[in-house]
């Protein structure tokens, strides 16, 4: 029962390289998040997906893109990372549709770009 | 003006005290009120929620969402050390593909 899963936790890159972060989750939701968190700012939404094959943007999109493949997987892709995208990573998912939307968090990915 | 204010903290209580945690928004289309906790290092994981104004209880926590001054609290009664973490309140609007609104959140410490 392992919930949402990010890899990797940490990572260090210097500017302009690419990664990559993993989000998986084993509840079978269709909706998935991924959020930044920063001091003084709160969870920001990057971008989501409603259902396999679907992604829309978020508050602040800019400088990442994402893709969902498969419906328990959700990449999260920054192509050139520059120090303003040094933040921690969250991936969630939900049920989604009507309701409250309960989103269940991974341990989240600390991104560090020099 | 953010949709969602909440004190940042921290805020400091001895152990066995009641504690009030509050945010204020601006956005009268959200319908449900949610609370999440986020211990250091960790993903946020949910207390509790609400639909619509009124109260929720749950063991020591209650939420409380007052619709017509844009204002909910949650009330941590006896605290104890292992409830020090951040708090978040989280609001949704669900015409708007299920998408939260977050508070920035408030940092507790509860000390023996």
């Amino acid at each position: 029962n392992a919930g949402v899963t990010q890899t990797p936790k940490f990572r260090v890159l210097k500017t302009g390289q690419s990664m990559t972060l993993l989000c998986a989750q084993d509840m079978n939701h269709e909706y998935m998040y991924w959020y930044r968190q920063d001091p003084g700012m709160g969870l920001r939404l990057i971008h989501y997906s409603v259902g396999e094959g679907t992604t829309a943007k978020g508050e602040v999109p800019d400088g990442y893109n994402v893709s969902r493949l498969k419906k328990q997987n959700f990449l999260l892709g920054l192509e050139s990372a520059a120090p303003s995208q040094t933040s921690v990573y969250f991936c969630a998912s939900s049920q989604g549709g009507s309701g409250a939307n309960v989103l269940t968090f991974g341990a989240g990915s600390r991104l560090t770009v020099l | 003006q953010k949709e969602v204010e909440q004190d940042p903290g921290p805020l400091s209580v001895p152990e066995g005290a009641i504690v009030s945690l509050n945010c204020t928004y601006s956005n009268s289309a959200f319908q449900y009120f949610m609370w999440y906790r986020q211990y250091s290092r960790k993903g946020p994981e949910l207390l509790m929620y609400t639909y619509s104004s009124g109260n929720k209880e749950d063991g020591r926590f209650t939420a409380q969402v007052d619709k017509s001054s844009k204002y909910i609290s949650l009330f941590i009664r006896d605290s104890q050390p292992s409830d020090s973490a951040t708090y978040l309140c989280a609001m949704l609007n669900t015409g708007t593909a299920s998408k939260l609104t977050f508070g920035t959140g408030t940092r507790l410490q509860v000390t023996l």
